[in-house]
């Protein structure tokens, strides 16, 4: 089945740098990915998200990087804010059942200090 | 506010008893999935009903039951409760089976 993992646990940063948050999948197969933000006590909120068929895709101070080459996605958040401190999830559909099953990676969780 | 509904915010229970959560989904979402989340497990894909039918079904416990009734709302039942069922469980919903979809607030479920 498919694995979604993250690359770091815990990433921390000063207020105004850029944020880069790693994933990576299992299933080649795969063709559409997307992130969620958790802040605590909350559950988790879509960032963006991106099919397999582009590379890259912006949003507000926030791009995905998909490598389908090594089967990676990277979320990167400009100027991060303190208000962005939370846990990221990458999550890809799962090949046997669709969007009937959302395959979670374990989350990185993004310090964002002042 | 996402628009899903969940309920109870919080649960205190002890051992072998049994408990429902409750979610309403979106006003117009026919999809309910429920996910449980827990510190060293990340979210876990239980269950998914469409249009008051189960469709999908992930790791599950035969302890755990849900249904979607023609409301669209959705309950999960939990009995026989374990110190290990004590978790956040989360409750998804989406227009139809084909597109992401949108959390609830969860409810956090704590056996004692």
């Amino acid at each position: 089945g498919e694995s979604v993992g993250l690359h770091l646990p815990t990433l921390s940063v000063q207020e105004g740098d850029n944020s880069i948050i790693n994933c990576a999948y299992s299933n080649s197969a795969s063709d559409y990915f997307i992130w969620y933000k958790q802040e605590s006590g909350k559950g988790p909120q879509f960032i963006i998200d991106i099919r397999s068929n582009m590379d890259k895709r912006q949003g507000q101070r926030v791009t995905v990087l998909l490598n389908k080459t090594v089967k990676h996605l990277s979320l990167q958040i400009a100027a991060t804010q303190p208000g962005d401190s939370a846990v990221y999830f990458c999550a890809v559909p799962s090949q046997n059942t669709g969007f009937q099953k959302l395959v979670f990676g374990t989350g990185t969780r993004l310090l964002v200090s002042p | 506010d996402s628009g899903v509904t969940q309920t109870p915010k919080h649960l205190i229970t002890a051992t072998g008893q049994r408990v429902t959560l409750r979610c309403s989904p979106r006003s117009g979402d026919l999809s309910v999935y429920w996910y449980q989340q827990s510190l060293d497990q990340g979210l876990q894909f239980l269950i998914q009903y469409y249009n008051g039918e189960e469709r999908a079904k992930g790791n599950i416990l035969e302890r755990f039951s849900a249904q979607q009734f023609p409301d669209l709302h959705s309950e999960l039942n939990l009995s026989s409760l374990e110190l290990g069922d004590s978790a956040l469980y989360f409750c998804a919903s989406s227009q139809g089976q084909g597109d992401g979809y949108t959390f609830g607030s969860g409810t956090r479920l704590t056996v004692v």
